[in-house]
């Protein structure tokens, strides 16, 4: 069983406020690493998949890094907007591509 | 491309009664995820399907659920019978068998047990 953890478990931010949050995940056998975005009463939304060390990816004003090697991710927004309030799932697959999901971080941005 | 399709939406049913959750993955995905979403757990998997064959249905919470896939575009997750704690919401997602994928989330399934 892998063990995906997500800190911090909350954050609140104003709007304007660029914010991080981190992933951390085994560094040995890895395959991928993935970040979602759950807003309140919708279902998770894929945002990037990642597989190789030192990834960069960005949609919009999000953006993502991956360190497979030391095993964390770093998710980041910049700018951030009332409608980025989400919680924010990482999750890595093992061989059997079943994920193994962290708790998330809740992020809530105050207008 | 239609996504994932879930139904019902919503389901209030009393304690005892069956209930049959269904999901129509995406076509060309081939394996199948249910997920069960609680307060207490956050987001859990319950079983997956590759090919629609399981694969690996140790979150499957006892013997009172069950699930299927009988076809490439149909699955079943069934609750027999239910109980009140069995209340949270269901999701079942698909994504192609390849890890540099992303899993498809349907809608989900809001299920009340009374």
């Amino acid at each position: 069983i892998l063990n995906v953890e997500q800190s911090p478990q909350s954050l609140h931010v104003q709007e304007g406020d660029s914010t991080n949050f981190t992933c951390s995940f085994p560094s040995s056998n890895f395959y991928a690493l993935h970040w979602y975005r759950w807003e309140t009463a919708k279902s998770p939304e894929a945002l990037f998949v990642m597989t190789l060390n030192g990834d960069e990816k960005k949609k919009g004003r999000i953006s993502a890094t991956l360190n497979t090697k030391e095993g964390y991710s770093y998710l980041y927004i910049k700018g951030s907007q009332p409608e980025d309030s989400a919680t924010y799932l990482c999750a890595s697959p093992g061989s059997n591509y079943k994920l193994t999901f962290g708790k998330g971080t809740l992020l809530t941005v105050n207008p | 491309d239609a996504g994932v399709i879930q139904s019902p939406r919503h389901e209030v049913t009393e304690m005892g009664q069956e209930v049959t959750l269904r999901c129509k993955p995406i076509s060309g995905h081939n394996s199948l995820f249910w997920y069960r979403q609680t307060m207490m757990r956050g987001l859990e998997l319950l079983i997956y399907f590759n090919n629609n064959v399981p694969i690996d249905d140790s979150g499957m919470p006892e013997d009172r659920f069950s699930a299927k896939m009988p076809n490439a575009s149909f699955s079943t997750l069934k609750i027999q019978p239910s109980e009140p704690r069995d209340s949270a919401v269901y999701f079942c997602a698909s994504s192609p068998r390849q890890n540099n994928q992303p899993q498809h989330f349907g809608d989900g399934t809001r299920l009340s047990i009374l």
